[in-house]
């Protein structure tokens, strides 16, 4: 069975300061892995998502991952953050291939930003 | 065009009691999943169907239980309710089976006391 661990549980950042939150995953086969975003009062909305090709994905709201498959890692950036990227951050993998449907969560970071 | 709706939104709910919780997918999804998330952690796979058959589930015990309905929509339900069953349940729909496109609900927050 796969987890997901992420590394921070609470990151306080100044506006214009750069994010970068940890996310390591443990599974043997291959992944699809995702990055979830819940603001304050929210549902959680997708912000990007790796399935293969170019490890270096970019999402939503400026936001990009890098998948190191050597290191098991999918880490969050964001050159700038902004006020309004305050909320809790969610890493997500799913085994890769038929008959697997379930995402496995991380504990998820909360994010906060300080004008 | 509405998102993934659920309710109640807030419920709460006596030790030993049983809870069905509802969810209407966005239009023209036919796949419904159910996670919970208990305070400070990530969500947690329960359930998932897919034009009405169970695709998967979770580790949680038989007091759990799921149906899809021919309008895709779908109930979770839980018998025998313990305090630590008190968690946010989110409900998240997507158009395949897979999680690709997944939109989730806001979800609904069960108390147990």
């Amino acid at each position: 069975a796969q987890s997901v661990s992420q590394h921070n549980h609470h990151v306080i950042l100044s506006e214009a300061a750069s994010l970068e939150l940890g996310c390591n995953y443990s599974y043997g086969g291959t992944v699809n892995l995702f990055w979830y975003v819940q603001y304050p009062g929210q549902h959680l909305q997708l912000l990007l998502k790796y399935f293969s090709g170019d490890p270096l994905v970019k999402g939503i709201k400026g936001f990009e991952a890098e998948f190191i498959k050597s290191k098991f890692s999918f880490n969050l950036r964001k050159p700038s953050v902004q006020w309004s990227d305050t909320a809790e951050y969610f890493c997500a993998v799913k085994a890769s291939g038929a008959g697997s449907y379930q995402l496995t969560f991380g504990k998820g970071t909360k994010l906060s930003v300080i004008p | 065009d509405a998102g993934v709706t659920q309710s109640p939104t807030h419920l709460i709910k006596t030790r030993g009691q049983h809870v069905t919780l509802r969810c209407s997918p966005i239009s023209g999804h036919k796949s419904v999943s159910w996670y919970q998330q208990v305070l400070g952690q990530g969500p947690q796979f329960i359930f998932q169907y897919y034009e009405k058959e169970e695709r998967g589930r979770g580790n949680f015990p038989d007091r759990f239980s799921a149906r899809q309905f021919p309008n895709y929509s779908s109930e979770l339900n839980v018998n025998a309710l313990l305090l630590g069953d008190s968690a946010l349940y989110l409900c998240a729909s997507s158009a395949s089976g897979g999680p690709y496109g997944y939109t989730f609900g806001s979800g609904t927050r069960l108390t147990v006391v």
